[in-house]
């Protein structure tokens, strides 16, 4: 079965600097990945996915993130923080050709001042 | 407006009664979801739909049950509520050439 694990449950950065969460999945097979973000008592909101040969996929409000098959990775990163990327952030895979998707446990972004 | 709801976004219940969380969508998706959202677990999903009257368990199905008689509704019935299913209750959609799931703004259910 499909896994995702992201690395570090709370990450904390100032503004200004580069934001880097963490995300690996368990598939020998290249699956479909998604990072969703969620604001204090919302729904989740999709930033981005990979579903294609692109490697590095580029979302909404600046995040992008590499898809590296070696490592088995799918980091997102920001080059600079602002205040209002202050949210929760999950990272998650499905099979390709799949809908159902997996969710890794979340990762909270703190930025200071 | 076009979207998805969700209803009622906040509801208490004793152990034993039956409850519904409905989610509605205006989109025509073809893919309806519902996962909880507990502290440490992420979002698991509980049931899904591929279409209306297809319906299929996910990871953690046991004491909820759905079904779909409409594309546009979707709703979730936990039969005799327990206060291990107190939790915040998500539901989505998506269409399937996208695989882009859109979330609803969430039920937040506590069990007394």
């Amino acid at each position: 079965a499909q896994s995702v694990t992201q690395l570090g449950s709370h990450v904390s950065v100032s503004e200004g600097a580069l934001v880097l969460l963490r995300c690996n999945y368990s598939s020998s097979v290249p699956p479909y990945l998604f990072w969703y973000v969620q604001y204090p008592n919302q729904g989740l909101q999709l930033l981005l996915k990979y579903t294609s040969a692109a490697t590095l996929v580029k979302g909404i409000n600046g995040f992008e993130a590499e898809f590296k098959k070696s490592e088995t990775s799918f980091h997102l990163t920001k080059p600079s923080a602002h205040m209002s990327d202050a949210a929760e952030y999950f990272c998650a895979v499905s099979d390709r050709g799949a809908q159902k998707l997996v969710f890794g446990q979340g990762t909270r972004l703190t930025i200071n001042p | 407006d076009a979207g998805i709801t969700q209803s009622p976004r906040y509801k208490i219940t004793e152990t034993g009664r039956q409850v519904t969380l409905m989610c509605h969508q205006t989109w025509s998706h073809s893919y309806m979801f519902w996962y909880r959202q507990d502290l440490g677990h992420g979002l698991r999903l509980i049931y899904y739909s591929a279409a209306a009257d297809i319906t299929d368990k996910g990871e953690v199905p046991d004491g909820y049950v759905v079904s779909r008689s409409k594309t546009e509704n979707f709703p979730l019935t936990l039969e005799s509520a327990t206060r291990s299913q107190t939790s915040v209750y998500f539901c989505a959609s998506s269409e399937a050439a996208t695989y882009e799931q859109y979330f609803g703004p969430g039920t937040r259910l506590t069990v007394t």
